[in-house]
């Protein structure tokens, strides 16, 4: 069982919003703002999509977006595009002992 | 260009070790902080292990599944991150991501090897 919880699966048409979230606890999500998303393909490795809760590296779309409350982080992606299908991991900083936790990710379906 | 190409994966039976190694390229490896993540078949990430930079101590820590079995080592003249995987158990079974570590995040990942722990 992973440590952070999303959602198994998500669907959206093409040009329309998802949000995908990610809940953990104070010791993790909601006690640093050092929460990050992976996007993965089938067969891929990960790619940074979002860290820091918020901030994109360069490259990554302004479609892609990121937010924190409390102890839940969202990632929200609008204007969905098949290349877009994918699975989306979120990660998080749980301190000196733990390090780093990730969700179990979410498959996002583009209809 | 950022390039990490791990390799050494294989089949090894329970109670057996084998030596991941990841080649970098792109940056200067030896300022960089290094992480290995490993994915189970068809599961989701998990954080194995992180070394800092040597000028920050070169220290390393490790996700409690793996710690006192499993140790990280770095070198840098041949620009390359090691694994090094002791008593290996079937829950070890995994693709291996050689990743960067920036501040608390991930940026640039591997293509991953495979390991397969079965008698």
């Amino acid at each position: 069982q992973s440590a952070l919880t999303q959602p198994r699966s998500v669907s959206g048409s093409p040009g329309q919003s998802v949000t995908i979230s990610c809940t953990g606890t104070s010791s993790d999500v909601g006690g640093y703002n050092y929460v990050s998303w992976y996007q993965q393909h089938p067969g891929k490795a990960p790619k940074l999509m979002i860290y820091d809760v918020s901030k994109r590296p360069s490259g990554v779309p302004d479609r892609f977006s990121g937010s924190k409350s409390g102890n839940t982080a969202s990632l929200t992606i609008s204007g969905l595009q098949a290349e877009d299908e994918a699975d989306y991991y979120c990660c998080s900083y749980a301190g000196s002992y733990t390090f780093w936790v990730f969700g179990g990710g979410t498959k996002l379906t583009v209809l | 260009e950022v390039q990490l190409v791990e390799s050494g994966g294989g089949l090894v039976k329970p109670g057996g070790s084998l030596r991941l190694s990841c080649a970098a390229s792109g940056f200067t490896f030896s300022n960089a902080w290094m992480s290995w993540v490993r994915q189970a078949p068809g599961k989701g990430l998990e954080w194995v292990g992180r070394i800092k930079s040597k000028t920050d101590g070169g220290t390393t820590d490790y996700a409690a599944p793996v710690k006192g079995r499993f140790t990280i080592s770095r070198d840098d003249s041949k620009n390359t991150l090691y694994l090094q995987m002791n008593s290996l158990k079937t829950e070890d079974t995994a693709v291996y991501y050689c990743t960067t570590q920036n501040g608390d995040y991930f940026d640039y990942w591997g293509q991953g090897t495979l390991v397969t722990v079965s008698s």
